[in-house]
């Protein structure tokens, strides 16, 4: 299985200012079709969480454009440009490359 | 408006058994790979089951094969998870999700809590 780890555990960040969450694979995300197959999550508490960020960088649609994804191979990136109230709660990365699907652990964005 | 409603959760004992629903509306349901994600009180999300459009696929992580059986109803827009010989390490909201060809979930349900436990 491939194991998705996520950094930081836990980010207090301030308003208007930027955060960034790094997701690594334990091997590469590279399917055989060339595409990779990673996506951002993003749950507030008491919510199903809400995709935000897919095949590595393409954004939801409806989703604000402070929000982007980078990355390939084995380590990606979410960053925030300027972080507001609404987007703290728990972000995830998943994988989709290779069945069974798994998920990091996830990363906690709360405001200073 | 697009929607999926997950029912069916509940408390059972262990050994039990429980067929959850997902009754899809707003899309065309058997155009899209459906998925089952749970999450256990207080952790992060674990991928359960998956089934193709037209459901002869499915897929499975490890701590379910043989226990849990996805299918679905594109008659009915209706997905279904059926879990057998419950365990407490089971317990958890379980939420479908719809992944229309990104291999992405962009929507979930507000999920079902499944509880077992004697």
């Amino acid at each position: 299985d491939i194991v998705m780890t996520q950094t930081p555990l836990s980010s207090p960040v301030t308003l208007g200012q930027p955060a960034s969450i790094s997701c690594r694979s334990s091997q590469s995300l590279v399917h055989s079709n060339g595409n990779t197959y990673l996506s951002w999550l993003h749950q507030r508490p008491g919510q199903p969480p809400r995709l935000l960020i897919y095949k590595t960088s393409d954004r939801l649609s409806g989703v604000p454009d402070r929000f982007s994804g980078s990355g390939a191979g084995t380590d990606f990136t979410l960053k925030i440009s300027r972080v507001e109230a609404e987007d703290v709660g728990v972000y995830y990365c998943m994988q989709a490359t290779q069945f069974p699907l798994t998920f990091g652990g996830g990363t906690k964005v709360e405001i200073k | 408006e697009v929607l999926l409603m997950e029912s069916g959760g509940g408390l059972v004992q262990p050994g039990g058994s429980l067929r959850l629903s997902c009754a899809a509306s707003g899309f065309t349901f058997s155009r899209d790979a459906m998925s089952w994600v749970r999450q256990a009180p207080g952790k992060g999300l674990e991928w359960v089951s998956a089934i193709s459009i037209s459901g002869d696929a499915t897929y499975y992580t490890d701590s379910v094969k043989g226990r849990f059986t996805i299918s679905r109803d594109n008659f009915k827009n209706t997905l279904y998870l059926q879990m057998n010989s419950l365990r407490a390490e089971d317990t958890a909201v379980y939420y479908c999700a719809r992944e229309p060809g990104t291999s992405a979930f962009d929507m979930w349900g507000q999920g079902t809590k499944v509880t077992v436990s004697s």
